[in-house]
């Protein structure tokens, strides 16, 4: 199947800890994001990348750091978890960075529970 | 940056009611999508539409890009409808990245 895939789908940890999620896309997307949701359901930029350059949100804390090994990959990892980074977070990919951008496509989420 | 605004915020509508879902928006977009968000969590692209008007199945949008608004018309609506409906938009130009934009959503609940 074609699509944008995320792992794990649930992530259960302690605070912290330093933890992972992967991402990778199929499409042949060139641009690859994460969004993060919160509790009340508000979707918002983290980081845009694509093969020239990293975008990365003022607001996200420094101990989120993308990190993408080739185009179909764009992994988020996290260090000194805190409980604030609970959330749902979502990677989406697209074709083009300017008017020729179709739409995106998003993974399934990954519903990061830090206790 | 842009403003988006959907409305109404919550709407609880019978079975095979219909329903329309309204999106502003702030400044000139070249990218609209409509999104369902499930019970599940998962996040389904409804539509691709920086205007004009699409159909798939029960669910339509029309996007009027120079007043700055789109409607998503969901008829004959079914209790797998329910969920969050969101509008997101995003304005690219030349090289620059200009990410997706979202609004705060309509949460559509349908009854049997």
């Amino acid at each position: 199947d074609t699509a944008v895939s995320q792992t794990p789908k649930y992530l259960v940890t302690q605070m912290g800890n330093d933890k992972s999620i992967k991402c990778e896309q199929n499409l042949g997307h060139d641009t690859m994001y994460w969004y993060k949701q919160d509790s009340k359901k508000f979707l918002k930029i983290m980081f845009s990348y694509n093969n020239k350059e990293l975008i990365i949100n003022e607001t996200v804390p420094n101990r989120f750091s993308p990190k993408s090994p080739d185009k179909a990959h764009l992994n988020l990892h996290i260090n000194s978890l805190e409980l604030g980074d609970s959330a749902v977070y979502f990677c989406a990919s697209s074709q083009g960075d300017g008017p020729a951008n179709y739409g995106y496509t998003f993974g399934s989420g990954t519903r990061l529970t830090v206790v | 940056g842009i403003q988006v605004e959907q409305s109404p915020p919550d709407l609880i509508l019978q079975e095979g009611a219909n329903s329309t879902l309204r999106c502003n928006f702030s400044d000139s977009v070249n990218n609209l999508q409509w999104f369902h968000q499930n019970p599940w969590g998962q996040l389904i692209n409804l539509f691709y539409i920086p205007s004009g008007t699409k159909q798939n199945g029960r669910l339509s949008a029309t996007t009027v890009a120079t007043e700055r608004y789109s409607l998503l018309y969901i008829s004959s609506s079914q209790t797998t409808d329910s969920g969050v409906y969101f509008c997101a938009v995003a304005f690219f130009y030349g090289g620059s990245q200009g990410n997706l934009i979202f609004g705060k959503g309509t949460k559509l609940s349908v009854k049997p």
